[in-house]
């Protein structure tokens, strides 16, 4: 089994409509993170969390929101979605502790706006 | 501003040769530098990763070099094979923020 899931894998929605993505990990890693990959753009981090209570922007936030529902769930929300939102969106984990630096990515979700 | 420039976007490269991927940053703060690779319909995964306080780090075929005061880092790929058609991406990050910066992805194809 996958350590980090995304749900869903592929979405297609309209332009105005709010969307949830899910990520979940059995890691037991207490950082997570959320980042949109772009051709041409590599990946950029929309929002991180170190813990439950710790929620942080990243370089891309406008647009979206979070929530850190248990240690293990993290999910990005699209309150309401536009077409320039149309990217593959990843959920990474990594665990705090002096040299350990890894983040660990899931599969994966492929969004469309129309 | 893209902190962490990547080059080339894209590389072709015969079954056996050698595959450059290179990168450079401007934030003398970074203190990690690791690069990803990424098949397709996957998430990148860490390939590679090296401290500033070493020039080079080598695991198997793939080789980090790293220029500290020209603030550049390369991946090499030594006898490079079809299963090593990917993206890579090159990252960096300080102790400080604890978020990677990623560059902007070089496609590797290898030809057989």
């Amino acid at each position: 089994d996958a350590d980090v899931t995304q749900t869903p894998r592929n979405r297609i929605t309209k332009t105005g409509k709010r969307i949830m993505l899910e990520c979940s990990q059995t890691k037991g890693h207490d950082r997570m993170y959320w980042y949109r990959q772009d051709p041409g753009l590599g990946l950029r981090l929309i929002y991180y969390s170190f813990d439950v209570k710790d929620i942080n922007k990243g370089e891309i936030s406008d647009g979206y929101s979070v929530s850190r529902q248990a240690q293990a769930k993290f999910s990005l929300s699209l309150e309401s979605a536009i077409p320039n939102q149309t990217a593959l969106y990843f959920c990474a984990t990594r665990l705090t502790g002096v040299g350990r630096y890894e983040q660990y990515f899931g599969p994966g979700t492929r969004l469309t706006v129309t | 501003q893209q902190q962490v420039k990547q080059s080339p976007q894209s590389l072709i490269v015969q079954k056996g040769g050698i595959s450059i991927i290179n990168c450079a940053y401007e934030n003398t703060a970074f203190d990690y530098f690791p690069w990803y690779q990424q098949f397709p319909g996957k998430g990148p995964a860490l390939l590679i990763a090296i401290r500033p306080d070493v020039s080079e780090k080598k695991e198997g075929r793939f080789t980090i070099s790293f220029n500290k005061s020209a603030k550049q880092f390369s991946l090499h790929i030594m006898d490079s094979q079809p299963g090593d058609s990917a993206t890579y991406f090159c990252a960096a990050s300080s102790t400080a923020t604890n978020k990677l910066i990623f560059g902007t992805g070089t496609l590797l194809a290898v030809q057989p």
